[in-house]
């Protein structure tokens, strides 16, 4: 019940052309739910964040979609760059407690 | 740069050895979590601490501890290392519960 699952593991997207990573969660307390980035040799690095009162967040080229009832939300990156080569980790976390669980991660690659 | 900051950047040592790693949060942060990541691997949750106490514990080794200080500066305290311990440990540091956390660079561990 405390697991994050992501999907896909793996993903190649042409330069222009929309990744969509998708992230599934059973703990109904969760109640936030961010998006990280991680370059290789980095750490991961917040991107987007959404909470469940909420069905879409956008910041720029990213945006959240967020389904309630259910329980999964994805990250789409519109437009993507060769840049946005990196892994992403989606995260869920539950205020009442202090856990923070992150999803096993999409190694995303963007073809010039 | 995420203000969370970590040290040694790197740390190579042998079998059965026992090595301290450093964090210190951002400014004002209360919460400082500790998280491992093998090669290629997902970020798993090891311990949690909130002002100076345990608040949450995920897969953390018995030979691993951990601690936060007065000045909220955290150390992972990893004894009779194995060549399984080699990974990437991260710190992050958050203000509280269910809040955006911003991750170190992180240290990485070689056991040889």
């Amino acid at each position: 019940q405390q697991q994050v699952k992501q999907s896909p593991q793996s993903l190649i997207v042409q330069k222009g052309g929309i990744s969509i990573i998708n992230c599934a969660y059973e703990n109904t307390a969760f109640d936030y739910f961010p998006w990280y980035q991680q370059f290789p040799g980095k750490g991961p690095a917040l991107l987007i964040a959404i909470r469940p009162d909420v069905s879409e967040k956008k910041e720029g080229r990213f945006t959240i979609s967020f389904n309630k009832s259910a329980k999964q939300f994805s990250l789409h990156i519109m437009d993507s760059q060769p840049g946005d080569s990196a892994t992403y980790f989606c995260a869920a976390s539950d205020g009442g407690t202090y856990k923070y669980i992150f999803g096993t991660g999409t190694r995303l690659k963007v073809l010039a | 740069d995420s203000g969370v900051t970590q040290t040694p950047k790197h740390l190579i040592t042998a079998t059965g050895q026992r090595v301290t790693l450093r964090c210190s949060p951002r400014s004002g942060d209360l919460s400082v979590y500790w998280y491992q990541q093998s090669l290629d691997q997902g970020l798993q949750f090891l311990i949690h601490y909130y002002n100076g106490e345990e608040r949450a514990k995920g897969n953390i080794l018995e030979r691993f501890s951990a601690q936060q200080f007065p000045d909220l500066h955290s150390e992972l305290n990893l004894s009779s290392l194995e060549l399984g311990d080699s990974a990437l440990y991260f710190c992050a540091s958050s203000v509280g519960k269910g809040t955006e956390a911003f991750f170190g660079q992180g240290t990485r561990l070689t056991v040889v």
